[in-house]
């Protein structure tokens, strides 16, 4: 049973155009929710996070968007950039589960020159 | 962040033999876990490495194939025994620095396991 899914495998943007990467969870008890971008032969990097308690959080271009009656998020990139091209993934822990995290399959993002 | 290394970055291995993973980090951490990650699938947790006593398996995970150490703050290895091409995935290691960074985990490179 998948508890975190991205159901779009892939998503293409021009450069300069927002990114919304959709994330979508199905167990109430996550509370806090990550972001990590992956390019090909590297570990995820963490990019950015958000609390049950807020909304949105912002971080330069990337902002993360929680809807939590609907147990949604996404993640938006303004502006997209050639180098945004990887692979991102969600996942989402329960605080105090001695920090596991549950990922989503991932999105694949290209940004198109 | 931690700096997290992995060694070795990659290896092609015959089946029915066993790998050894190390996972580095430059600072004292309380957490480190070991993920893998099959061809077009998600990361999925196989353990937390747990630093003086035995790891914790996730379901479907079991210690006499993925045995683990962690004699430190900053070491642990993963060992993939008796392998099967099955096993062929990206592993990698990950570390929870402590209270202040919420849940956040920080990874290493991974370490891409081919098995003929």
């Amino acid at each position: 049973d998948q508890q975190v899914k991205q159901n779009s495998p892939s998503l293409s943007v021009q450069e300069g155009r927002i990114s919304i990467l959709n994330c979508d969870y199905t167990n109430s008890m996550f509370d806090y929710f990550l972001w990590y971008k992956k390019y090909p032969a590297e570990g995820p990097t963490f990019l950015i996070s958000i609390s049950s308690i807020k909304d949105k959080n912002e971080d330069g271009r990337f902002t993360v968007f929680l809807n939590k009656s609907a147990k949604h998020l996404s993640l938006h990139i303004v502006p997209s950039q050639p180098g945004d091209s990887a692979v991102y993934f969600c996942a989402a822990s329960i605080t105090g589960a001695n920090s596991k995290l549950t990922f989503g399959k991932g999105i694949t993002l290209s940004v198109r020159p | 962040s931690a700096v997290i290394s992995q060694k070795p970055s990659r290896d092609i291995c015959q089946r029915g033999t066993s790998l050894t993973i190390q996972c580095q980090v430059d600072s004292q951490v309380t957490m480190m876990f070991w993920y893998r990650q099959q061809p077009g699938q998600s990361l999925t947790l196989i353990a937390t490495a747990n630093q003086g006593s035995e790891a914790t398996y996730e379901s479907g995970f079991v210690i006499d194939k993925f045995p683990i150490s962690r004699p430190n703050l900053t070491f642990s290895t993963l060992t993939v025994s008796n392998m099967s091409p099955e096993d062929s995935s990206i592993y990698l290691c990950s570390v929870h620095p402590g209270s202040w960074a919420q849940e956040t985990q920080y990874f290493g490179p991974g370490t891409r396991l081919l098995v003929l």
